[in-house]
């Protein structure tokens, strides 16, 4: 497709059960971001790729979060052990290439809800 | 501690008269800024930006204006339309770190 898409859009699991979400960028692009957005708040930082590796992990909560990227292309960020407080929408972005020269114009996808019960 | 802050969590403004939506930033290494717009049940959409080395960026109806000594910018919207209906987040970066600092967001409200 042409722009980022995530799956799944929506999901409810259970606290301490294990979640993946899945990111498509956009083709082409180099630069992955995952963000997380809870409610009434902006998005806020969890990691950034640079092509297969994560370049900065810093906004990662705990060690139950964890994100790859193997090919380049596709990531996955899995969370482990789930707590309600993960409870968010998760968006995901690409750029066409990051570095220091990135102007910062991430194109988003619609995010993946994820509640936790 | 909240770097990017958008003290206004709506505003409602009259269709055909300018919207001003605000922002505030605290890190001073700061040097590039960005509005988004967003939309019910979609992800954020890139809107306009501006680099620390202006003070004003102008594209269409929108235009940013930058205040390096008040660590404050502005997006104004002239004329507001009711596709304008959405919530506008401020976000800054600075060199060589690759992630966007985002405020809360202001949701944005035209009535005809």
């Amino acid at each position: 497709g042409a722009g980022v898409s995530q799956t799944p859009s929506n999901k409810v699991t259970e606290k301490g059960k294990y979640v993946e979400l899945r990111c498509d960028p956009i083709s082409g692009h180099t630069a992955l971001y995952w963000y997380r957005q809870s409610l009434g708040q902006g998005p806020e930082f969890l990691i950034y790729f640079q092509g297969t590796g994560a370049a900065d992990d810093s906004g990662l909560p705990n060690d139950r979060f964890f994100a790859v990227r193997p090919e380049g292309s596709v990531s996955t960020l899995k969370i482990q052990r789930t707590e309600r407080g993960d409870s968010a929408v998760y968006l995901c972005a690409s750029s066409l290439t990051g570095g220091t020269g990135n102007t910062g114009e991430l194109f988003f996808g619609e995010g993946s809800r994820l509640t936790v019960l | 501690d909240q770097q990017v802050k958008q003290n206004s969590p709506s505003l409602s403004v009259q269709e055909g008269r300018i919207s001003i939506l605000n922002c505030d930033y605290t890190n001073s290494m700061f040097d590039y800024f960005l509005w988004y717009k967003k939309y019910p049940a979609e992800g954020p959409t890139f809107l306009i930006s501006i680099s620390s080395i202006k003070d004003k960026n102008e594209d269409g109806r929108f235009t940013v204006f930058l205040n390096k000594s008040a660590k404050h910018l502005s997006l104004h919207i002239v004329p507001s339309q009711p596709g304008d209906s959405a919530v506008y987040f401020c976000a800054a970066s600075f060199q060589g770190a690759q992630k966007l600092v985002f405020g809360q967001g202001t949701r944005l409200t035209i009535n005809p």
